[in-house]
């Protein structure tokens, strides 16, 4: 079975600052990939970052990137530059071996001004 | 393009009652999904099409629960009986294939409520 875990439910960062979310994941598929999703506050949820498995480099999508450490099975995102738009829940999710997405439980994110 | 759509997108219902939701997904994507999200949970894989094919099932899709898509365009997800365990929000997604992942797009989702 494929799992994905959140070990932060909440975290808080100035606006302007740098936060990181952590997320850990265990698969025994080779070929999988891994995603960032965002759901603000009654809105749909969208695609943050992706990262795919057989990549060495980590992603980076403007302000946000990800440290893919492939060994240690973890996938965390830094917010760099935090705004106030940034305030969501975030979950990360793996996709490997099927189509599905299997998400963690997710992190709640507040930007204080 | 308008993105995936979702109707209703909430539904209040009584125990017993059988519900159907309807996604529309965007006009390319041959592929569709559907989730159920709990108050404090990530969203959980309830199945997918490709086009009009049903390809995975969740175990979570007990017999209450159906989805269809024909002709390969909307689908439809039909909960019978309803139960107050059923309340949740039911996410639609919707993909093609880029590289060799299908990332997938949401839908705002329905909102159940079973009283």
């Amino acid at each position: 079975a494929q799992t994905v875990t959140q070990s932060q439910p909440e975290m808080s960062v100035q606006e302007a600052e740098t936060v990181t979310l952590s997320c850990t994941y265990d698969t025994s598929e080779s070929d999988y990939y891994l995603f960032w999703y965002k759901q603000p506050p009654s809105r749909q949820m969208i695609l943050v970052i992706r990262q795919e498995a057989y990549k060495q480099q980590n992603a980076t999508e403007n302000r946000f990137s990800v440290n893919f450490q492939k060994a240690a099975k973890s996938f965390s995102l830094k917010i760099s530059d935090s705004q106030l738009g940034d305030a969501a829940m975030y979950f990360c999710a793996l996709q490997g071996g099927s189509e599905k997405l299997v998400f963690g439980k997710g992190t709640k994110l507040t930007v204080n001004p | 393009d308008t993105g995936v759509s979702q109707d209703p997108r909430h539904k209040i219902t009584k125990r017993g009652q059988n519900v159907t939701f309807r996604c529309d997904p965007i006009s390319e994507h041959n592929r569709l999904y559907w989730y159920r999200q709990t108050l404090g949970q990530g969203p959980e894989f309830l199945t997918y099409f490709q086009n009009e094919a049903q390809l995975e099932k969740s175990r979570l899709l007990s017999d209450r629960f159906s989805a269809e898509r024909p002709k390969g365009s909307f689908s439809t997800l039909e909960i019978q009986r309803t139960e107050q365990g059923d309340s949740a929000m039911y996410l639609c997604a919707s993909s093609s294939r880029d590289g060799s992942s299908y990332e997938q797009y949401f839908g705002p989702g329905t909102r159940l409520t079973v009283t």
